[in-house]
C-alpha cells in the first residue's frame, strides 16, 4: 500500500496569502495524484487531477505541480472560501489511498 | 443535475450487519466506474471500494475485504454496499463518490462527484 505523507498538518495564514501544501508518496506513483477540498459538513472536492490539471470549474489560484514521489498544492492568494482542509488522493494502484490532510486556517 | 444520494445509514451492533445504498441522477450510470470512500468522524479520508461499470470488476480495501460486497444494479442507477460483521471501527460517514473519465472515456479513479454521505455508527 502507497502511504502518503501530507505536511503541515496544519498552516496558518492570512487572506492573500500564498500557500503551499506538501503530499510525499512512499514509492512513485507517477503523476496519478489529485487534491481535495473539504470544509466543514461537507463532502470533499477534487480540486487537481493527474499532478497539474484543474478540475473543471476551480479557479486559478489553484495550482498543482510534481512527479514520482513528490507533490505540491499552491494557493496564489488565499480568499476566505479558501480556508479548509485538504487532501492528496493517489490512483498508482490498488489500493487507492489518501493522505493525512493539511488544514489552512486563518492566522 | 448530476447527483448522488446516499442512505441507509444507522445505529447498528457490532456484528450486525447494514446496507447502504446510493441513488444516482442526472448522468449515464452504466457508463461509471463508483466508490465507496468513508471518513470516521473528526478523521480523514478512506477508500473502501470501487464497483466497476461492467458490473463485474470490484475492489476493496484491506480494511472491508471480505466483510463488505459492493454492487450495482444500472436499471435503477444505484450503488449498494453490504456491509456485515460491523466493527466499531466501521463508524464513519460513507460516501458514494463518482469515478473521473478521462476524454477518450477511460477511467481515472479520482472522485469527481461525491454524495452528501450517511452516517453509520457501530455501537453497542
Amino acid at each position: 500500500e502507497i502511504v502518503l505523507t501530507q505536511s503541515p498538518a496544519t498552516l496558518s495564514l492570512s487572506p492573500g496569502e500564498r500557500a503551499t501544501l506538501s503530499c510525499r508518496a512512499s514509492q512513485t506513483v507517477s503523476s496519478y495524484l489529485a487534491w481535495y477540498q473539504q470544509k466543514p459538513g461537507q463532502a470533499p472536492r477534487l480540486l487537481i487531477h493527474d499532478a497539474s490539471n484543474r478540475a473543471t470549474g476551480i479557479p486559478a489560484r489553484f495550482s498543482g505541480s510534481g512527479s514520482g514521489t513528490d507533490f505540491t498544492l499552491t494557493i496564489s492568494s488565499l480568499e476566505p472560501e479558501d480556508f479548509a482542509i485538504y487532501y492528496c488522493q493517489h490512483r498508482s494502484n490498488w489500493p487507492l489511498t489518501f493522505g493525512g490532510g493539511t488544514k489552512v486556517e486563518i492566522k | 443535475q448530476v447527483q448522488l444520494v446516499e442512505s441507509g445509514g444507522g445505529v447498528v451492533q457490532p456484528g450486525r450487519s447494514l446496507r447502504l445504498s446510493c441513488a444516482a441522477s442526472g448522468f449515464t450510470f452504466s457508463t461509471y466506474a463508483l466508490h465507496w470512500v468513508r471518513q470516521p468522524p473528526g478523521k480523514g479520508l478512506e477508500w473502501v471500494a470501487i464497483m466497476f461499470s461492467d458490473g463485474n470488476n470490484r475492489y476493496y480495501a484491506d480494511s472491508v475485504k471480505g466483510r463488505f460486497t459492493v454492487s450495482r444494479d444500472n436499471s435503477k442507477n444505484t450503488l449498494y454496499l453490504q456491509m456485515n460483521s460491523l466493527r466499531a471501527e466501521d463508524t464513519a460517514v460513507y460516501y458514494c463518490a463518482r469515478s473521473m473519465i478521462y476524454s477518450d472515456s477511460s477511467p481515472a479513479f479520482y472522485f469527481d462527484v461525491w454524495g452528501q454521505g450517511t452516517l453509520v455508527t457501530v455501537s453497542s
